[in-house]
């Protein structure tokens, strides 16, 4: 039990365009969602926390408007990367706290690549 | 400001042998505290969890201790394996939902 998919797992795209993530909870509903980055050899750096039906609550630094977030339901939530530049190729990875628990349960993450 | 440290960037041991890792935490007073394993180019997966309230947790070669007045975790692995290999983060939360990860140890099991 307890996973969680990420969509896709990598992806390549030049720079200007925007970019979706999809992650979801496949067997349990997640209140709660989370969205990290992570760089080469370092550790997991959040950027936002989403709760279902609310906005966003995005950590200092991380810009809303290049980084949109959109968890319509409990098992789906959506990172856009909105205007990709070669700085924003990163590893991406959501990560979903099942209700009335404190274990967060993590994707299998995605690599983008701005070109 | 909080401050996660883990012991070691990188941390060798022979098979068979104890692997001890450990978390150090400053400015945070966390009710309980998470170890995750990575494989590279993976998503942490979920290893163990122990609250504030207990000393110490166990699951099969696995065992976790926390002390909040020294502020540290240990994190021991028994009889290693060269599948054991991989970075090790802890975690750090207090009911708020504002997760603080350390930066990870990589572990190598040699055979």
């Amino acid at each position: 039990g307890a996973v969680v998919s990420q969509h896709p797992s990598r992806v390549i795209c030049k720079s200007g365009t925007s970019v979706k993530i999809e992650c979801r909870s496949l067997d349990f509903q997640a209140t709660t969602m989370f969205w990290y980055r992570q760089f080469p050899k370092q550790s997991l750096m959040l950027m936002a926390t989403s709760n279902e039906g609310s906005k966003a609550t995005y950590e200092q630094g991380v810009e809303k408007d290049k980084f949109l977030i959109n968890h319509a339901s409990l098992t789906l939530s959506t990172l856009t990367v909105t205007s990709a530049h070669p700085e924003d190729s990163s590893f991406y990875i959501c990560s979903a706290l099942a209700a009335g628990t404190d274990t967060q349960y993590f994707g299998p993450g995605t690599r983008l690549t701005v070109l | 400001s909080q401050k996660i440290e883990q012991n070691s960037e990188a941390l060798n041991i022979q098979e068979g042998k104890t692997a001890t890792l450990t978390c150090n935490y400053t400015n945070y007073s966390p009710a309980y505290l998470q170890w995750y394993r990575q494989d590279p180019g993976r998503g942490p997966v979920f290893l163990l969890l122990i609250r504030e309230n207990e000393k110490e947790k166990r699951k099969e070669r696995l065992k976790v201790t926390f002390d909040t007045t020294l502020k540290q975790s240990l994190f021991h692995i028994t009889a290693s394996q060269p599948a054991d290999s991989a970075t090790y983060l802890c975690a750090l939360d207090n009911y708020s939902q504002n997760f603080v990860f350390g930066p990870g140890t990589r572990l190598s099991v040699l055979p």
